[in-house]
């Protein structure tokens, strides 16, 4: 299993409707997570972290299931401006360092 | 204030040549990171920073890389006699010492190997 897993997608969605991604992750360690934003060749910007009570942030909503080792990442009411691709963020070797995803392409269309 | 920057943006040399990609961190940031990013490909980290301490080299791909930072701020990824699988987005990460904390990119530099 990779440390951390995600659907690359890409997601096409219509404006205002609600899309989750998941990442999975293969150290049950971990205690903290992130999702990162990247828009087309830029680079990475946080987006929210992933606490173990869930963390919402306006449209999104970002949860974690330490049972199944995944977290996911809800964005209701989508706007063309959230296209991007969204980054799972894992930490491992004692927090310093993190493993990203290879990232969810989400395209919301008009 | 200031976020990471990096420079040059973009860089396009011959196979063989050496490069250098240099990182200017946030101030105040101790640690600091080295990540590549192929096309459709996720980040792919090199290799990190804490202080004064000893880096973690552990993701740099062959001898033929190489980086250092000077007086806890600037760093410099060096790559020798590069090849064409070198091409990438070279990105840097700073962020402030305690564990949790954001990591900050700079906008990266592309890299072409032709």
């Amino acid at each position: 299993r990779k440390e951390v897993e995600q659907d690359p997608g890409p997601f096409n969605v219509p404006e205002g409707a609600t899309v989750a991604f998941n990442c999975t992750y293969s150290n049950s360690a971990s205690q903290s997570f992130f999702w990162y934003r990247q828009d087309c060749r830029k680079e990475p910007k946080l987006l929210m972290s992933v606490y173990s009570s869930g963390n919402e942030d306006g449209r999104f909503t970002a949860q974690l299931n330490r049972a199944s080792q995944y977290i996911s990442l809800l964005i209701r009411d989508s706007k063309l401006s959230d296209s991007a691709t969204y980054l799972c963020v894992v930490p491992f070797g004692g927090y310093q360092k993190v493993t990203f995803g290879i990232g969810t392409k989400l395209q919301v269309i008009p | 204030g200031a976020g990471v920057s990096q420079s040059p943006s973009n860089k396009v040399t011959e196979k063989g040549k050496d490069v250098e990609l240099r990182c200017d961190p946030i101030s105040g940031h101790t640690a600091l990171y080295w990540y590549r990013q192929s096309l459709g490909q996720g980040l792919e980290f090199l290799i990190y920073f804490q202080g004064n301490s000893a880096p973690d080299k552990s993701g740099l791909p062959s001898d033929r890389f190489s980086a250092e930072r000077t007086g806890g701020s600037v760093s410099t990824l060096t790559i020798q006699r590069t090849q064409q699988e070198d091409s990438a987005v070279y990105l840097c990460a700073s962020k402030r010492r305690t564990s949790a904390d954001t990591q900050y990119f700079g906008p990266g530099t592309r890299l072409t190997v032709l």
